[in-house]
This record gives structure tokens, sequence and C-alpha cells, in this order.
């Protein structure tokens, strides 16, 4: 069965680097999505991405943030300089249908720690 | 804008049933379900729309009150792989996320 896949599963690193995450959605999906969970706290939007240019974003996804997608596979979540508040679950999803009817494919998440 | 789930937590033994309920401050198309496991991704339920139609993968139900802006999962004789938090999701007034409730965590013990 199609999966979204995500690397790396688990990332450590200083406050102020720049981290790079990247997730390959299923093949003949057109939307995609980077989500973020706090632990023990709700999944919170952060970007939509559709036909190579953000769809929409969230108050979270401010300047420190950017979205790529270099070739026709990859998706990238930059964050430029890190904070500790930036420690979190951060998933990936794509979707073959807009949102409001189509289901939402998560992948298994990286978890970023900030130190 | 985000949807308000009730209850925050639920603790079931097996075979016994539970309602979790999601609303809204404004009018919805859709609401969408999502089950998460500990350690492990969302992964989809339903999706109800407004007119009534459904779309989902498991044996459970689900309604959707459009004028209430309301919509409820119904757990019926729950076993253990049920355990997990539930997530509502609806669309916003425009765009192309659904914005989550904060979850609602349930047990099944046996």
């Amino acid at each position: 069965e199609p999966e979204v896949t995500q690397t790396p599963s688990h990332q450590v690193t200083q406050m102020g680097q720049e981290v790079i995450l990247r997730c390959v959605p299923i093949s003949n999906h057109l939307y995609f999505y980077w989500y973020r969970q706090i632990l023990g706290q709700k999944v919170e939007f952060l970007v939509s991405f559709y036909n190579n240019e953000i769809s929409e974003k969230s108050e979270i996804f401010d300047d420190q943030f950017s979205v790529e997608r270099p070739d026709g596979s990859n998706f990238t979540l930059k964050i430029r300089s890190t904070k500790l508040e930036d420690s979190a679950m951060y998933f990936c999803a794509s979707s073959s249908e807009l949102y409001i009817t189509g289901e939402l494919f998560f992948g298994e998440g990286s978890r970023l720690t900030v130190l | 804008q985000q949807p308000v789930q009730s209850p925050q937590a639920v603790i079931l033994r097996e075979g016994e049933d539970a309602v979790i309920n999601c609303s809204s401050s404004k009018a919805l198309y859709s609401v969408h379900w999502y089950r998460q496991k500990h350690g492990e991704a969302p992964v989809f339920l339903m999706i109800l729309l407004k007119g009534g139609e459904q779309k989902g993968h498991e044996k459970i139900s689900a309604s959707f009150n459009e004028k209430k802006q309301q919509s409820s999962l119904y757990l019926t004789a729950s076993q253990l792989s049920y355990s997990g938090t539930y997530f509502c999701g609806t669309p916003p007034n425009s765009g192309y996320a659904l914005n989550f409730g904060k979850g609602t965590s349930l047990l099944v013990t046996p």
C-alpha cells in the first residue's frame, strides 16, 4: 500500500541551527501539507502546498520556515534558525483530493529536538 | 477557528460504548475524524459532508448536524484496538487545510 515516508525519524539539533525535514508523498497525490504536534498536544497546521506553490500557511509558519518541492517526489520543510519551541513531531501529509473531501495520508513523523 | 472536542478523555471497558463530540462556532461543510495511537501518525477514520454523504474505512459510525455545527463519533462495542486519541478536523472558511481539535483520549481496558 502506498505510504508517505519521512526522514529523519528523529533529529537533535542545537538552537540556531538549520534543519531540513524530508518527505516523500504518495506519488499520484497533488496536495501536500506539513503539520506539527508538540508533545501531548493537538496536531497543528503549518502549511499546504499545491501546484508548486504555497496554498495556505498558518501563523506558526513564519519567515523561519520554508517549503520546497525540489524534484517530482520530495517535499521538504526547512527551519532556518531553530528555537527551543520548535521541538515537536513534524508530520507530512498528502492527499489526492482537496482537503474538503479528501483523506489525508500522514507520514510517521520526524521528531525534532532543539537543545 | 479550531473545533472543540468533548470529553477530553474517556476510559472504557472492552465492549462498552462511547461518544466523542466535536463542535464548531462557524458553519461547516465537512467534519473529518482521525485516530492517533501513541507514537504513531494520525490515521483517517471518516469524513462527513454537508448533505449527508460519508466516507470512511472503519466500522465506526458518526453523525453530522449541520444546523448545530456539531459532529459525534460513536464507538460501539469497543475493542482494545480502539484506544488512542481521536481528533476531529474542520476546514477553515477558505484555504486548503484542516484545523484539528485538541483531541479526545480514549483508553479501552480489558
